[in-house]
């Protein structure tokens, strides 16, 4: 299957600084790409679509000006979380989805980052 | 919103016996997705099945997508100590998003 890493795996940092997560997509471009967040024992809940060249979209309910998501390229995006709490702790997982396959274009996971707010 | 209401939200099994997990929805989707995640990683792609009524296999995994295209089950035969993880079924939006049920975690005692 396609290959989708995400950059860093884990990160701690303090209560006011912005942390920025890296998803790209190894071996095909992907015009979109999608951001996850998921808490212990929860399920995967889907923040913002990333779309190359142009400006994210966002779920209900997400801040837009928090979680800033730039798709530079047709093989990265990223995610900045900006001023970050101890409530932003939590599983960030990207996916990418790679056109062309028969029936949908299916969706490859990275294997996600874990964020720690002090 | 949309939601999906998976069941059980646990299993403990012993080691060779078989497994049954399913999802309902309030709403139809036309693509039904199984999906596998390991402890600190990402889901990977199972199953996915697009016609109402289809039963689909991938080795000892088999999953259906129901008539009313509402609810798809999960079955895993003879499992084995590297089927632990927690198995979710997603459903798939227009645009291509995905929403998850809330995740069946298998355990399996050898």
């Amino acid at each position: 299957g396609a290959v989708v890493s995400q950059h860093p795996s884990w990160v701690i940092c303090k209560s006011g600084t912005s942390v920025k997560i890296e998803c790209r997509s190894l071996d095909f471009q992907a015009t979109t790409m999608f951001w996850y967040r998921q808490f212990p024992k929860q399920s995967l809940m889907l923040m913002a679509t990333s779309n190359e060249g142009s400006k994210a979209t966002y779920e209900q309910g997400v801040e837009k000006d928090k979680f800033l998501i730039n798709h530079a390229s047709l093989t990265l995006s990223t995610l900045t979380v900006t001023s970050a709490h101890p409530e932003d702790s939590s599983f960030y997982i990207c996916s990418a989805q790679r056109p062309g396959l028969p029936s949908y274009n299916e969706q490859f996971f990275g294997p996600g980052t874990r964020l720690t707010v002090l | 919103g949309q939601q999906l209401n998976q069941s059980p939200q646990s299993m403990f099994i012993q080691e060779g016996e078989d497994v049954s997990m399913n999802c309902t929805s309030s709403s139809i989707f036309n693509t039904w997705l199984w999906y596998k995640q390991d402890p600190g990683e990402g889901p990977v792609l199972l199953i996915a099945l697009y016609k109402a009524g289809e039963l689909t296999s991938n080795g000892r995994l088999t999953a259906q997508f129901g008539i009313t295209r509402k609810d798809s089950f999960l079955n895993i035969s003879a499992s084995i100590p590297s089927d632990v993880g927690i198995y979710f079924c997603a459903g798939l939006l227009p645009g291509g998003k995905l929403i998850f049920g809330q995740g069946t975690e298998l355990s399996v005692k050898p």
